[in-house]
């Protein structure tokens, strides 16, 4: 079992939609989470992290945390052609002080005009 | 002023070859890590070091040897190149090891290596 899964896609909404990005792991005792969004040929940039149980809203995204399902979604309003990318869930694993980002495969999203 | 810098961006090399990957960060931060993406788009540590010292050391054949001269700069050299080391490298850096949302990773650009 992968550590985090993703679900690779691609993934296609027409503007305007919502589109749902899903992501589970298999570590319970991770804490915290974030989703990296990825240009094609570019390198990750952060955009949201999330830490407690509940949605955490910033703009027109908004992250989704359930840790008692081990799952991570990330949701985007009124989608732009702008989001098409590849979206990345990261878990931050190890113990102590070395703690490192997992990441899932990503999931490629494209909106459509 | 680019924060975290890569050199060089694109480099084809054949197998057997030894190529180094140099990356640089003026961005004061004292850890570093090395990333390798494969064709799958699945980003992996491999490397991170804090004020120079190795702190995280992932399953990664001996071939690879990472070196940091101070905590600005992350090298990583690779020996005997194989067709699977063919991917995309990422250098990034951060401030202390925690990763939160005000203490997020940096990416360079990435390094796009092709072993033929």
């Amino acid at each position: 079992q992968k550590e985090v899964e993703q679900n690779s896609g691609p993934l296609s909404v027409p503007e305007g939609a919502i589109a749902s990005l899903n992501c589970t792991y298999s570590d319970r005792g991770s804490q915290s989470f974030f989703w990296y969004r990825q240009y094609s040929g570019k390198s990750p940039e952060l955009i949201m992290s999330i830490y407690s149980n509940g949605d955490k809203e910033d703009g027109r995204f908004t992250a989704q945390l359930n840790k008692a399902s081990q799952y991570v979604s990330l949701l985007i309003r009124d989608s732009q052609p702008s989001d098409s990318a590849t979206y990345l869930c990261a878990v931050k694993g190890g113990s102590g002080n070395t703690g490192k980002l997992i990441f899932g495969q990503g999931t490629t999203l494209q909106v459509k005009p | 002023d680019t924060a975290v810098s890569q050199t060089p961006k694109y480099l084809v090399t054949q197998m057997g070859n030894d190529k180094s990957i140099k990356c640089e960060q003026n961005l004061g931060h004292d850890t570093m890590y090395w990333y390798k993406q494969d064709s799958k788009k699945f980003l992996k540590i491999m490397f991170s070091y804090n004020n120079k010292e190795l702190i995280i050391n992932e399953t990664v054949p001996n071939r690879f040897s990472p070196k940091s001269p101070d905590k600005a700069h992350l090298n990583l050299h690779i020996n005997s190149l194989e067709l699977g080391d063919s991917a995309v490298y990422f250098c990034a850096s951060s401030q202390g090891v925690t990763i939160t949302s005000g203490n997020t990773i940096y990416f360079g650009e990435g390094s796009w290596l092709t072993v033929v």
